[in-house]
């Protein structure tokens, strides 16, 4: 049974780059959220989407947006790269919104230049 | 807003040691708490969760956590460690109205055969 699955694994941008990452679900969970996680610190969230739409925002600029796809994989897009992006980014999968306990994938390691 | 505080940052010791990490939240509503582990090289996995009920709360591996609400903490106990113990392990909170994953900073547990 696959588990929740990210690409790519490792990724090197340049400043002002964009970048787009990502997430398939685990089979039938149809809520995506994405986590930064920067080194030392625990993950922060980005974004929930839910049945393909927005259910939350974390504290993350606008160059920071995400879409989920009828078949619920999800992208994450960041625009104009900062050095400061640089982070491990974790995607999660949930059967629902809310109580619904959330799966992690082995997430993607930006690294900007 | 939420927030998790972690009051261990590094913690140390022998096996068959006891660990008891910390975790405190602040959030005045109904919350759902998690521990999370990552071991060296792989991703997050639940180690356990409280939703309601029990105030203890039993996982893998041996763990278990005390919800104790008047305190908001949810303390992670292992009676007696194992070396493949060693790994960083997250609290995480949510609540029923903002299905967000808090988390903590993070408590690396080096366990010394």
């Amino acid at each position: 049974d696959a588990g929740v699955t990210q690409s790519p694994t490792h990724l090197i941008k340049t400043r002002g780059q964009h970048v787009t990452l990502r997430c398939s679900p685990i089979s039938g969970h149809k809520s995506v959220s994405w986590y930064q996680q920067v080194l030392g610190q625990g993950p922060q969230f980005i974004f929930q989407y839910y049945e393909k739409e927005e259910r939350g925002r974390g504290n993350f600029p606008d160059r920071f947006s995400a879409r989920q796809f009828p078949n619920y994989s999800s992208e994450l897009n960041v625009n104009a790269l900062l050095l400061g992006d640089s982070a491990l980014y974790l995607c999660a999968s949930s059967l629902g919104q809310g109580t619904n306990e959330q799966f992690f994938g082995p997430g993607t390691r930006l690294t900007v230049l | 807003a939420q927030s998790v505080s972690q009051h261990n940052h590094h913690v140390i010791l022998s096996e068959a040691a006891s660990l008891e990490l910390g975790c405190n939240y602040s959030y005045g509503g109904t919350v759902n708490l998690f521990w999370y582990v990552q071991y060296p090289g792989q991703h997050l996995q639940l180690l356990l969760k409280y939703f309601s009920g029990d105030p203890l709360v039993k996982g893998i591996k041996g763990f278990e956590a005390e919800f104790i609400k008047s305190k908001f903490s949810f303390n992670l106990r292992k009676p007696s460690v194992q070396w493949s113990d060693t790994a960083e392990y997250f609290c995480a909170v949510n609540s029923y109205r903002d299905y967000k994953l808090s988390f903590g900073a993070g408590t690396t547990v080096t366990v010394r055969a």
